[in-house]
């Protein structure tokens, strides 16, 4: 089963507005990322928090952690049409050299 | 320009056919990664690869194959064995310094069956 479930699976908003998604997780881990994909197109790393984190900010990106419930958030203020992408959460699983997926959310970003 | 290439961008196999999938990087980077995004879905793990002559299975290596004899190239095989091919690949790499955290990816492989 997916190490990371992610919600919404969809979220449509208008340019400027707020942009906020959620990712669970079941085991304990090292890191939490954050990756967007644009249609037909590979990944691209955002943000990266650490397991003794709580907080980041990078840009228009605010990620949060909470590892008592599992749990992050990737919030993209004043959104602009060229956010309009999937976005995935990854895992760094505690003694596991690889990353898990989640489903991701497909944002879209109306005008 | 530093980065991952993948070709081709679209492959089309014959039922009975194994086709192969290439990644090149020139990030210098030691650890490289298959994986298999199917329409709406997350990516699951297919084999990954730490070092030179060394790879491991994913969870769903079944009907795939791999080498690593340079730490450049990486290349996937689908097998007449994967039942299930038509999916997104996607190659990743990682560098050993980051403990193989921050991945970078290719621009992945659309596999169809014909």
């Amino acid at each position: 089963s997916q190490q990371g479930e992610e919600d919404p699976q969809a979220l449509s908003i208008q340019e400027g507005e707020n942009a906020t998604m959620n990712c669970s997780y079941k085991t304990s881990i090292n890191n939490l990322q954050w990756y967007r994909q644009n249609s037909g197109r590979g990944l691209v790393h955002l943000i990266l928090i650490r397991s003794n984190e709580r907080e980041k900010h990078s840009g228009r990106l605010r990620v949060t952690l909470d590892t008592s419930k599992k749990s992050s958030s990737l919030l993209i203020t004043a959104s602009r049409a060229a956010d309009t992408a999937s976005y995935f959460c990854a895992t760094q699983i505690q003694g596991a050299q690889k990353l898990v997926f989640g489903q991701g959310t497909r944002l879209t970003i109306n005008p | 320009d530093g980065g991952i290439t993948q070709s081709p961008k679209y492959l089309f196999r014959k039922e009975g056919q194994n086709v192969t999938l290439s990644c090149e990087q020139n990030l210098n980077h030691d650890a490289m990664y298959w994986y298999r995004q199917d329409p709406g879905q997350g990516l699951r793990l297919i084999y990954y690869s730490q070092i030179v002559n060394d790879f491991q299975k994913g969870d769903i290596a079944e009907g795939y194959s791999v080498s690593r004899e340079k730490k450049e190239s990486f290349p996937l095989t689908v097998t007449s064995a994967q039942k299930n091919p038509t999916a997104f690949y996607l190659c990743a790499s990682s560098d050993w310094d980051r403990g193989y955290e921050k991945l970078f990816f290719g621009s992945g492989t659309q596999l169809s069956v014909l």
